[in-house]
């Protein structure tokens, strides 16, 4: 079982259409979680990155952790098609040998369709 | 501000020779990290750097191997190259204490 399992899609969606990206987990030491857009051919682009459980907002995305459920998501409203992309969640320990290691979801391949 | 930089872009190697990547970090970072992304698959940690010195390494064989030079740049060295090497190789950078890190657009190696 991989340490984090995140559904590769595809995903369409309609432009404007609010879309929900989704990540568990098994490793309980993760403390940083982060979500990365990814176009094709292009390096991760650092979308969200967020310390322990709660929501952090910044302008049509919404990022939420829930660490006693060991799951975590994005939120993009009102998506565009400039927002077709793959989108990867990642995730670090807070401390010890791991420290700074990211470990990566699989990603999910996102199509907004005007 | 320059971001992350990595050369070359593109590679085509054959089977059974070596090759080197280069990274820059971006200004004011001082810890690099060398990931392998396989086609449809998130990036596999390979390891870091910090102080010139390998501080952690992931599940990749010893025919990977790095360095860190005193600028704070890095090369990724992968000899007796394989088939399966074939992916893209990303460099992330961040500053040490911190996790945030911030990827270049990667080095596309294919191996025939």
């Amino acid at each position: 079982q991989k340490e984090v399992e995140q559904d590769p899609g595809p995903l369409s969606v309609p432009e404007g259409a609010i879309v929900s990206l989704n990540c568990t987990y098994s490793n309980s030491a993760f403390q940083y979680f982060m979500w990365y857009r990814q176009y094709s051919r292009k390096g991760p682009e650092l979308l969200m990155y967020t310390y322990s459980s709660g929501n952090k907002e910044d302008g049509r995305f919404t990022a939420q952790v829930d660490k006693s459920s060991k799951y975590i998501s994005l939120f993009i409203r009102d998506s565009q098609p400039s927002d077709s992309a793959t989108y990867l969640c990642a995730m670090s320990n807070a401390g010890g040998t791991s420290y700074g290691k990211l470990t990566f979801g699989q990603g999910t391949i996102l199509t907004v369709h005007p | 501000d320059a971001g992350v930089t990595q050369s070359p872009t593109h590679l085509i190697k054959t089977r059974g020779q070596q090759v080197t990547l280069r990274c820059s970090p971006k200004s004011g970072h001082d810890t690099v990290s060398w990931y392998q992304q396989a086609l449809g698959q998130g990036p596999q940690f390979i390891f870091q750097y910090y102080e010139e010195e390998e501080r952690q390494r992931g599940n990749f064989p010893d025919r990977f191997s790095g360095h860190q030079f005193p600028n704070y740049s890095s090369e990724l060295n992968v000899n007796a190259l394989l088939l399966g090497d074939s992916a893209l190789y990303l460099c992330a950078s961040s500053l040490v204490g911190d996790t945030e890190a911030f990827f270049g657009q990667g080095t596309r190696l294919t191996v025939v």
